[in-house]
């Protein structure tokens, strides 16, 4: 089964509202976890990597106050988009490592539509 | 800086014969880890194997094999008996470090069709 959950796995929103996304890791704690971003037809890019009790790392490039990321507990990492516009249309998915060395395992992702 | 390279962008392979997906690297570290994912139309990311840069064996999980050649940078998916469910995008990744954060960099991908 399942070892690290994302939901909502679809959502349409329009321009200019917020929407939040949750990624849950099941039956582990993840003091870490990374989002990612993937246009159509094109690979994943890491986005932030979201901390348990501090700030989430982000990669260059990607705007901060735009895509907020909150590690509210050890389970749990979400990801806002605010002030949505259709160029963020796009799948969003995330990851958390489980510990061993060898096991990365990824939510079943979320695809966004904004209209 | 890491970089993930994989040079075939479709295959296209018959039913129940075995595939070799290509996947290159590049990094300065000496510690790292290989990963091959498997993503279908749903959009999961479903992890099949894993090759630890100081493994001395191949790893292979099942019908998957990775084909590790260190000194040519390469870490080639190959899938055995090939399945009708074994069509989707193939992406290939690497984790910088063993105990280092668990972030990955991908490669472009290559969508694998099985013919029946």
């Amino acid at each position: 089964g399942a070892v690290v959950s994302q939901h909502p796995s679809r959502v349409i929103c329009k321009s200019g509202t917020s929407v939040k996304i949750e990624c849950r890791s099941l039956d582990f704690q993840a003091t870490t976890m990374f989002w990612y971003r993937q246009f159509p037809k094109q690979s994943l890019m890491l986005m932030a990597t979201s901390n348990e009790g501090s700030k989430a790392t982000y990669e260059q490039g990607v705007e901060k106050d735009k895509f907020l990321i909150n590690h509210a507990s050890l389970t749990l990492s979400t990801l806002t988009v605010t002030s949505a516009h259709p160029e963020d249309s796009s799948f969003y998915i995330c990851s958390a490592p489980t510990g061993g060395r060898n096991t990365i395992y990824f939510g079943e992702g979320s695809w966004l539509t904004v209209v | 800086a890491q970089k993930i390279t994989q040079t075939q962008p479709g295959m296209f392979v018959q039913e129940k014969e075995a595939v070799t997906l290509d996947c290159t690297y590049d990094t300065s570290d000496q510690s790292y880890g290989l990963f091959w994912y498997k993503q279908p139309s749903s959009g999961e990311m479903i992890f099949l194997i894993y090759q630890g840069s100081y493994d001395e064996q191949n790893a292979t999980e099942g019908r998957y094999s990775l084909n590790f050649q260190k000194a040519r940078k390469s870490a080639n998916l190959v899938i055995s008996a090939s399945q009708l469910g074994d069509s989707a995008m193939y992406f290939c990744a690497m984790r910088e470090g063993i105990q280092g954060a668990q972030k990955l960099v991908f490669g472009q991908g290559t969508r694998l069709t099985i013919n029946p």
